[in-house]
């Protein structure tokens, strides 16, 4: 069965630190994406990928980097986190022809900025 | 550039009645639109999906959904819900780039015993 693995599956970070978020996919998609989910809110695209070793912005790049080094992984780096960064976070992939933007979702990622 | 609204944060239903959650879109051109459901602490699930053709679209679980081009909607819809159903519902759409897809606030569906 198709799988999108997220990790960690929640941490805790200090203001100003490195955080990286990593997402492994099993799909043979060619989509990957991160979206930032707030407390009863919606999701927001972070940042998508529809290739390995590019990347691509969505509506709230800024604080974030992503790296997709092969198809398989993509990971979302913060590289100063900062309280307001504090959500949960997912990756999904999604294929192309007919399974096009179908996502396929993680479980999740809950990060906490203190 | 597209936007999709979810005008009903919270719907509350009895086991057995039937419901519709409400997703209204704005964009001019050709468009996907989409139904996810996330279950409390879970990622999202796709549902079902429309681009074309018949404007009542089945999905998963007795779902289905109702395109309206002159309204600008697409409203999911369930004959009898379960207490499993109770669920945050988003609504999605795709476009210009059909790979991206923009997400609603959700809709929160609770189904009471």
């Amino acid at each position: 069965e198709a799988a999108v693995t997220q990790s960690p599956r929640s941490k805790v970070a200090v203001t100003g630190g490195k955080v990286t978020l990593s997402c492994h996919q099993t799909n043979n998609h060619d989509y990957m994406y991160w979206y930032r989910q707030d407390t009863g809110h919606g999701l927001r695209l972070i940042h998508y990928s529809y290739v390995a070793d590019s990347t691509e912005k969505g509506d709230i790049p800024d604080g974030y980097k992503a790296s997709r080094p092969s198809q398989e992984n993509f990971s979302l780096i913060l590289e100063l986190a900062s309280l307001s960064q504090t959500a949960v976070y997912f990756c999904a992939s999604s294929g192309t022809g007919g399974s096009q933007n179908t996502l396929y979702f993680g479980a999740g990622t809950r990060l906490s900025v203190l | 550039t597209q936007t999709v609204s979810q005008s009903d944060a919270h719907v509350t239903v009895f086991e057995g009645d039937s419901v519709e959650l409400r997703c209204n879109y704005s964009y001019g051109g050709s468009i996907y639109l989409s139904w996810y459901i996330q279950h409390h602490g879970r990622g999202l699930q796709f549902l079902l999906k429309y681009y074309s053709g018949n404007p009542v679209v089945q999905g998963v679980n007795g779902f289905e959904a109702e395109f309206s081009k002159s309204d600008s909607s697409f409203h999911l819809r369930k004959a009898s819900v379960h207490w499993s159903d109770s669920a945050v519902y988003f609504c999605a759409v795709s476009a210009p780039n059909y790979n991206v897809l923009y997400f609603g606030s959700g809709t929160k569906l609770t189904v009471e015993p």
